[in-house]
C-alpha cells in the first residue's frame, strides 16, 4: 500500500554539525509535504513545507529537498543545536481523492553538546 | 494567545470503558483534526471537522466518533476501549479546511492508557 517512511529511526550528531533527515514516500500522487518537529511531551510543530513544483526550499537553518524521481525528501538542519533534539516527521498529501494526511514513522535526532 | 488546548492531559481507563477527549482550537480557527500517535510511530489521522461537519475520516473503527461544537471546540469519543487504543491523542487546528494537508497547529495531546 501507499506509505511514507523514514530510512533512519535515530540520528546522533555533535553540536555544530549539519544534520540530514530522510523520508521516502511511495504515493506518486503526493504533491505537498510538511516536516514537523516533536519534542518530548509536546505535539508536532510545523517546520517547513514544500510543494511538488519545487525541488528545494529554505527556511531559517533548515532546507528541504524534494526528489520526485526517486520519491524522496530530506530535511537539512545547519549548525545543529541541542535544542534541535527531537523526533522529526514528514507528512504528505496527495491531490484528489479522499483527504487522508499521512505521516512517516519519525526520526529521533540526538544532538550531543 | 493560547494555542490548541486539550483535556485531560493524562487518562487511565480499563478495557470496555468509554472515553471522551476534548480540544479547543486556536481562536479564529474553524477546523479541528484528531490524530492517534502510538509510541514510536507517527501520528495517524482519525477525523477532521470543519464548520461542525466531518470532512475527512481515517481508517479507524466505528468505536471512534467525534463532533465539533458551534464554538469550534471538539470532542473525540472512543467506545469499548481496547488495550491497543493506548496512545497519545493529538488535536490540531487550522484556520479553514481546504481539503488538503494544511498548516496545522497541534496541541500537547492527551495520553490515554488502557489497562
Amino acid at each position: 500500500g501507499e506509505s511514507v517512511g523514514l530510512h533512519l529511526p535515530t540520528l546522533s550528531v555533535q553540536e555544530g554539525d549539519n544534520s540530514i533527515i530522510n523520508c521516502a514516500y511511495s504515493n506518486s500522487a503526493s504533491d505537498y509535504f510538511i516536516w514537523y518537529k516533536q519534542e518530548s511531551g509536546k505535539g508536532p510543530q510545523f517546520i517547513i513545507d514544500i510543494r511538488s513544483n519545487m525541488d528545494k526550499r529554505q527556511g531559517q537553518r533548515v532546507t528541504v529537498l524534494l526528489n520526485k524521481t526517486v520519491k524522496h525528501l530530506s530535511l537539512q538542519i545547519a549548525a545543529t543545536q541541542p535544542g534541535d533534539s527531537a523526533v522529526y516527521f514528514c507528512a504528505e498529501d496527495a491531490s484528489g481523492g479522499s483527504y487522508i494526511p499521512t505521516f512517516g514513522r519519525g526520526t529521533s535526532l540526538i544532538v550531543h553538546p | 494567545d493560547a494555542g490548541v488546548t486539550q483535556s485531560p492531559t493524562h487518562l487511565i481507563k480499563t478495557r470496555g470503558q468509554h472515553v471522551t477527549l476534548r480540544c479547543s482550537p486556536i481562536s479564529g480557527h474553524k477546523s479541528v483534526s484528531w490524530y492517534q500517535q502510538v509510541l514510536g510511530q507517527g501520528p495517524q489521522f482519525i477525523f477532521q471537522y470543519y464548520e461542525k461537519e466531518e470532512r475527512g475520516r481515517g481508517n479507524f473503527p466505528d468505536r471512534f466518533s467525534a463532533r465539533q461544537f458551534p464554538n469550534y471546540s471538539s470532542e473525540l469519543n472512543v467506545n469499548a476501549l481496547l488495550l491497543g487504543d493506548s496512545a497519545l491523542y493529538l488535536c490540531a487546528s487550522s484556520l479553514v479546511f481546504s481539503g488538503r494537508l494544511d498548516t496545522q497547529y497541534f496541541g500537547p495531546g492527551t495520553r490515554l492508557t488502557v489497562l
